[in-house]
């Protein structure tokens, strides 16, 4: 079955742009997730979403990034005047939100280059 | 704030060779442990993981992992690697106050054929 979906796959910046990364999670996932990895940082939470509930930004480095997702399914990351430190791989994950199975399965990935 | 540590950053070995992998965390309450892995140019996938229940368990590929509660641990076992099983190997913990994971720094595997 298809998995996360993430896109664009790279995407490469100047210093000040604002930017906007897609997360397609598994159909019937309720739950969502963005994290970063970056080199020295390693896998980072940034923020996470649980059906119609306030989502747990406590992971966002700044006020700088901000997400969405619209109608339970599709979310975008934002990140405005990207900086260089932002420059790292942005990973969607999605779960089944289940206290037995909470697995959660991750797309590939969008490398951010900012220079 | 929950941490998890990974000992090793670099590990080289040759095919048939053992492997073990440390991973320590530092919350204190109930956790749900993972180990993923990321093969070169693919996406993380779950190896396995510990819910609750007998602390050995067996994952994908013949790996296991053991967890230790009074060490605060969750080492990744294999008895013989394959050339196959060169990539980064990542553990993670997840503690009942949220559903994110918090993930070790990662070990990148290599295996000689």
């Amino acid at each position: 079955g298809a998995g996360v979906s993430q896109s664009p796959s790279n995407k490469v910046t100047e210093k000040g742009k604002d930017v906007e990364l897609r997360c397609d999670p598994i159909s019937g996932h309720t739950a969502l997730y963005w994290y970063r990895q970056s080199l020295g940082q390693g896998l980072e939470f940034l923020i996470y979403f649980q059906g119609n509930s306030a989502p747990d930004k406590s992971g966002l480095p700044s006020d700088r990034f901000s997400a969405e997702r619209t109608g339970g399914s599709v979310s975008t990351l934002t990140i405005q005047r990207t900086q260089q430190e932002d420059s790292a791989v942005y990973l969607c994950a999605s779960s089944l939100v289940d206290t037995s199975n909470n697995e959660q399965f991750f797309g590939p990935g969008t490398r951010l280059t900012v220079l | 704030a929950q941490s998890v540590s990974q000992h090793n950053h670099h590990v080289i070995l040759s095919e048939a060779a053992s492997l073990e992998l440390g991973c320590n965390y530092s919350y204190g309450g109930t956790v749900n442990l993972f180990w993923y892995v990321q093969y070169p140019g693919q996406h993380l996938q779950l190896l396995l993981k510990y819910f609750s229940g007998d602390p050995l368990v067996k994952g994908i590929k013949g790996f296991e992992a053991e967890f230790i509660k009074s060490k605060f641990s969750f080492n990744l076992r294999k008895p013989s690697v394959q050339w196959s099983d060169t990539a980064e190997y990542f553990c993670a913990v997840r503690n009942n106050a949220g559903n994110m994971l918090t993930f070790g720094g990662g070990t990148r595997l290599m295996v000689k054929p």
